[in-house]
Formats: structure tokens, C-alpha cells, sequence
């Protein structure tokens, strides 16, 4: 069974510039989470979706970080304009969903950005 | 709004040695993840632990789960190098139908021959 899949896996960019960064979760997964994980500190979700809806963004900076999963497969999560904060693992993360009483996420090997 | 604590944040230990990492968290859950991580790679799934008195054992590494005390404990026997890693806890945040999962800040841990 392939993993979840996430492209670029590196970025370097310049403050003020915008950046997208993939993913394909594993075949089936209805839950797709999108986590940012800055050196040195545990996962921190970003955003999670059930197919294509958003469940949980409370914690997306929505002025700049945009994020969507138009066929409830893909995603793309974006950043524009990107600052020096931002720099940062973005990993992609995918689970079954449903009613399951434990929904184990599996993560893809991230994109590492890095901002100017 | 749960809150999670690991530690140590840092472990070197010798190869051999036995140690105990800590995951506290200020709110009720019903599930415990315990992850690992290896330099720029991504997180591996070590355990899941879903109930009360909860242990469960991968080779040198056993992790519990006490639900009253909002404590697990990941740990190590006999430590070998191949172990080191950061290793981190996540607490399944209840309400709704997010699963939504609060890491620890991780335990990097170096083992020295």
C-alpha cells in the first residue's frame, strides 16, 4: 500500500513570495489533516478535512495560508505572501475516518520550507 | 483547551540503560499516540493506546497509558543506538468529529555506545 505522498520536499523562498505544496493521501482515506512543525516543537494542525469539506481550521492563518481538496482526494495548501515565521516542516497527514473508534493517522515525509 | 507535556525534552543515555519517557496532558482523552521521528524524516507510528491501564510492548520499547492521572510512559530497556530518535506523545482531543490530535513538545534521545 503506498503512503501519503507530499511534493516539493524542499522550498526555499523569499519573504513576500507565495509557495503551494502537494499532497495524495493514502488510497481510501477520507481524512486529510495538514500539520506545520517548526524546529525543535511536536506537529501543529493546521487545518483537517472529511472529503472535501473543512472540519477543523482554527488554527490556519487565513490571511495568508489558504488550503483546499477539491475532489476529496488531493490537496494543496498555499502560503502567500510566505514570512520568516513560516519556515517550517509541513506534513500531510491522512486517516480511514468514518465511525472507526481510533482513526490512526499516517504522515507523508513532508515539505521543509525555508524563508528568507 | 488540552495542553501536552513531554518529558525529558532531551535523553542521552548509554547503550544498555533503561529509561522512561513522560507525556502528561491537562484534559480528558480517550486516545494516546506515541510516534516516532528520525531526523528530517517524517513520524512513524510506534503505539496506540485507547483505555485505562493500557500497555503495549515493541521490542525494547513499552509504552502505558494511566487515563486518571492523564499520564503515559513510553519506555526503554536496554537501549541500542538504533533507538535514538525524537520520539514524540499526541493526545486525541475529544469533541466532534475532528480527531484532532495535540503533539507533545518530543523527547530527542541520543544513545552512546
Amino acid at each position: 500500500e503506498a503512503g501519503v505522498a507530499q511534493s516539493p520536499r524542499y522550498k526555499i523562498i523569499e519573504k513576500r513570495q507565495s509557495v503551494a505544496f502537494w499532497c495524495n493521501p493514502i488510497s481510501g482515506h477520507a481524512t486529510l489533516y495538514w500539520y506545520q512543525q517548526i524546529l525543535g516543537q511536536g506537529p501543529k494542525l493546521l487545518i483537517q478535512f472529511q472529503n472535501n469539506g473543512v472540519v477543523d481550521d482554527s488554527q490556519l492563518p487565513k490571511d495568508r495560508f489558504s488550503a483546499e481538496r477539491l475532489k476529496g482526494v488531493d490537496s494543496t495548501l498555499k502560503i502567500q505572501p510566505a514570512k520568516l515565521e513560516d519556515s517550517a516542516v509541513y506534513l500531510c497527514a491522512s486517516s480511514v475516518g468514518g465511525s472507526r473508534s481510533y482513526n490512526e493517522q499516517f504522515f507523508g515525509p513532508g515539505t521543509r520550507l525555508t524563508v528568507l | 483547551e488540552l495542553k501536552v507535556e513531554q518529558n525529558p525534552l532531551f535523553l542521552s543515555m548509554q547503550e544498555g540503560k533503561n529509561y522512561t519517557i513522560y507525556c502528561n496532558y491537562s484534559t480528558t482523552s480517550d486516545r494516546l499516540y506515541w510516534y516516532r521521528q528520525d531526523p528530517g524524516k517524517s513520524l512513524e507510528s510506534l503505539f496506540v493506546l485507547l483505555s485505562n491501564g493500557a500497555v503495549k510492548q515493541e521490542g525494547r520499547l513499552m509504552a502505558s497509558l494511566d487515563t486518571k492521572a492523564r499520564l503515559s510512559t513510553l519506555h526503554i530497556t536496554a537501549a541500542v543506538h538504533d533507538l535514538s530518535a525524537t520520539y514524540f506523545c499526541a493526545v486525541a482531543s475529544l469533541g466532534g468529529a475532528t480527531n484532532k490530535l495535540i503533539f507533545g513538545t518530543g523527547t530527542l534521545l541520543a544513545v552512546q555506545p
